[in-house]
């Protein structure tokens, strides 16, 4: 069974940082390209970043709202993903999912989901 | 890369049949035969219930159906059932650099 299990979210000062974290079973995540989405409340959703698995490049694509203050990593011996978020802003504000789209399945998709993790925000 | 343009809401009757457009540009949609499409229901993680435009993963009903003409993708239910209440998201590829885009999600009520 694939899982993707989400955490780290919670309350954090604008201007803050915090770091999220995705646990990840059930599939072979090396080949993975994993991504962060989210949905801030009451809006769609919304392609955080992506990190490409190592045989593709192992590179990183961020949305413009949140280039330069976020980061990926991933650790394939450990099967986790993890996302920095830094200078947080009110507009940060939302869940965010853990997403997989693995290979030999349907294409270019966010084949699995986690249940995703609540960022707030606020002061 | 601007979001995919969808139809705030739409409806129908159980056992009706209901098509959600996705309309973008030559640059996501009409560029790629890559649209995917997600229920998202209250509470719960976002489902692949469409891929590569007209491809359904393995046990999602065949009342789902997709299709794509030029720049517009669309997802038809038909058969509607209380269940397929749910928001649905499109999602395009925009090229091996760039990260897809979403569309502003559609409200289905049954």
């Amino acid at each position: 069974e694939v899982q993707l299990v989400e955490s780290g979210g919670g309350l954090v000062n604008p201007g803050g940082s915090l770091r999220l974290s995705c646990a990840a079973s059930g599939f072979t995540f090396r080949g993975a390209w994993m991504s962060w989405v989210r949905q801030a409340p009451g809006k769609g959703l919304e392609w955080v970043g992506r990190f490409k698995s190592k045989s593709d490049g192992g590179t990183t694509d961020f949305a413009a709202p949140v280039k330069d203050r976020f980061t990926m990593s991933r650790d394939d011996s450990k099967n986790t993903l993890s996302l920095q978020m830094n200078s947080l802003k009110i507009e940060d504000t939302a869940v965010y999912y853990c997403t997989a789209d693995v290979p030999d399945t349907a294409a270019h998709s966010f084949d699995y989901w986690g249940q995703g993790i609540l960022v707030t925000v606020s002061s | 890369q601007s979001a995919l343009t969808q139809p705030p809401s739409a409806s129908g009757s159980p056992g009706q049949s209901v098509a959600i457009s996705c309309t973008g540009t030559s640059s996501d949609v009409g560029g790629y035969n890559y649209v995917s499409w997600y229920q998202h229901r209250p509470g719960k993680a976002p489902k692949l219930i469409m891929s590569e435009v007209n491809k359904r993963p393995s046990g999602v009903p065949d009342r789902f159906s997709g299709s794509k003409s030029g720049n517009t993708a669309s997802l038809t239910v038909s058969g509607l059932q209380a269940e397929d209440e749910a928001d649905y998201y499109c999602c395009s590829y925009a090229g091996r650099n760039n990260l897809g885009v979403f569309g502003g999600g559609t409200k289905l009520t049954v």
